[in-house]
């Protein structure tokens, strides 16, 4: 079966700081990972995935994130981050046989 | 590309009314995939449609049903409505080459 854990329900952050949103997964099976994007009162919006490949992945708005097979982890990153990045962000994990598991989301607060 | 609809956008049910929710995936994708967001509990996986056919269901009662349409399209139907039920309701359809989920914007449920 499996798993993933979001490791911060909240993070907040200042406007142009860096930011990390952790993500570990579990799995026996090899998988695809991705990270999803909620704005208020939204559905949910890809930010970028994993399929394979090379381990660090960029997105949209900047972001980036890194598949670490031997940790199982597929952290969120990103530079510097902006007001309008105030959002829930939602890691997920697929089997590869349509069935996809989400964490429980990370909500990013950024204060000016 | 039209993206993933749903509809309507919001709905207002008292206890025990039943609810139908509606989804039209983006053409081309036959998977529809339903998740349950309540308020601090994530996405909890509901069902799983596919070429018609029910493929998986979350731990759910059964009084949370659904079906697809020979159109792809798919509704979802809560009977006995309970005041938990209250939630924002997500449609997501499946780009099966790359296992991506689409979502649409949701369907708020309020039971009162």
């Amino acid at each position: 079966a499996q798993s993933v854990t979001q490791l911060d329900s909240q993070v907040p952050v200042f406007e142009e700081a860096p930011v990390e949103l952790r993500c570990n997964y579990s799995s026996s099976v090899s998988v695809y990972l991705f990270w999803y994007v909620q704005y208020p009162n939204q559905g949910l919006q890809l930010l970028l995935k994993y399929l394979s490949g090379s381990t660090l992945v960029k997105g949209i708005n900047g972001f980036e994130a890194e598949f670490n097979k031997s940790q199982t982890s597929f952290h969120l990153r990103k530079p510097s981050v902006h007001i309008s990045d105030t959002a829930e962000y939602f890691c997920a994990v697929s089997d590869r046989g349509f069935k996809t598991i989400f964490g429980a989301g990370t909500r990013l607060f950024v204060k000016a | 590309e039209a993206g993933v609809t749903q509809s309507p956008t919001h709905l207002i049910k008292t206890r025990g009314q039943q609810a139908t929710l509606r989804c039209s995936p983006i053409s081309g994708h036959t998977s529809v995939y339903w998740y349950q967001q309540a308020l601090g509990l994530g996405l909890q996986f509901l069902l799983w449609y596919d070429e018609g056919e029910e493929r998986n269901r979350g731990n759910f009662p059964p009084r949370f049903s659904g079906r697809q349409f020979p159109n792809y399209s798919s509704e979802l139907n809560v009977n006995a409505l309970e005041l938990e039920d209250s939630a924002l309701y997500l449609c997501a359809s499946l780009r099966d080459t790359s296992y991506e989920q689409y979502f649409g914007p949701g369907t708020r449920l309020t039971v009162t």
